[in-house]
């Protein structure tokens, strides 16, 4: 069954520090992957998205993804974070359909 | 340009009351969704639909009802509504189920008492 996980529930950083959150699945198959940020009190909005080509993917805000095949992983990363960043951040794989995984607080102190 | 919207955006509901959720959008979208997003759980698919009249279960459907008359609505309906059934519903649509990402409305807000 496919499945996804991801590493950290709660992280907090001060503004400026580099951050990185893990987002590990299972799927035998071909996948698109994805990361959503939901901001306090709004609905999920894409961060970026990797169908194909080029493991590295750039999405909106500075912030990028790395996709490993061979760890079926697709961590995301931001060199420098800011406070408007805290939000909750939720990566999902499709492979059929779209599962999602708990979530990752993310607490930036100005 | 709407996009896709929800209502209400709150409720507060007691057990065994049944209640409505709507979901409307305006782009046309062949897919559309419906999740719950729970502290633990993150979102749980609880109904999706193909197309109108195409509806199909998720991973947690026990206690909802699902229909799509027409392609822009997807109305999500608690029978008798639980307390466990307490969360934030999302309503999510899609024009190709896996190629595309979802677009998400902003959220209903259900308190069963």
């Amino acid at each position: 069954a496919q499945s996804v996980s991801q590493h950290n529930h709660h992280v907090i950083l001060s503004e400026a520090a580099s951050l990185e959150l893990g987002c590990n699945y299972s799927y035998g198959g071909t996948v698109n992957l994805f990361w959503y940020v939901q901001y306090p009190g709004q609905h999920l909005q894409l961060l970026l998205k990797y169908f194909s080509g080029d493991p590295l993917v750039k999405g909106i805000k500075g912030f990028e993804a790395e996709f490993i095949k061979s760890k079926f992983s697709f961590n995301l990363r931001k060199p420098s974070v800011q406070w408007s960043d805290t939000a909750e951040y939720f990566c999902a794989v499709n492979g059929g359909k779209l599962i999602f995984g708990q979530g990752t607080e993310l607490s930036v102190k100005p | 340009d709407a996009g896709i919207t929800q209502s209400p955006r709150y409720k507060i509901t007691e057990t065994g009351r049944q209640v409505t959720l709507m979901c409307h959008q305006t782009w046309s979208h062949s897919y559309m969704f419906w999740y719950r997003q729970d502290l633990g759980h993150g979102l749980r698919l609880i109904y999706y639909s193909a197309a109108a009249d195409i509806t199909d279960k998720g991973e947690v459907p026990d206690g909802y009802v699902v229909s799509r008359s027409k392609t822009e609505n997807f109305p999500l309906t608690l029978e008798s509504a639980t307390r466990s059934q307490t969360s934030v519903y999302f309503c999510a649509s899609t024009g190709l189920a896996g190629a595309n990402e979802q677009y998400f409305g902003p959220g209903t807000r259900l308190t069963v008492t």
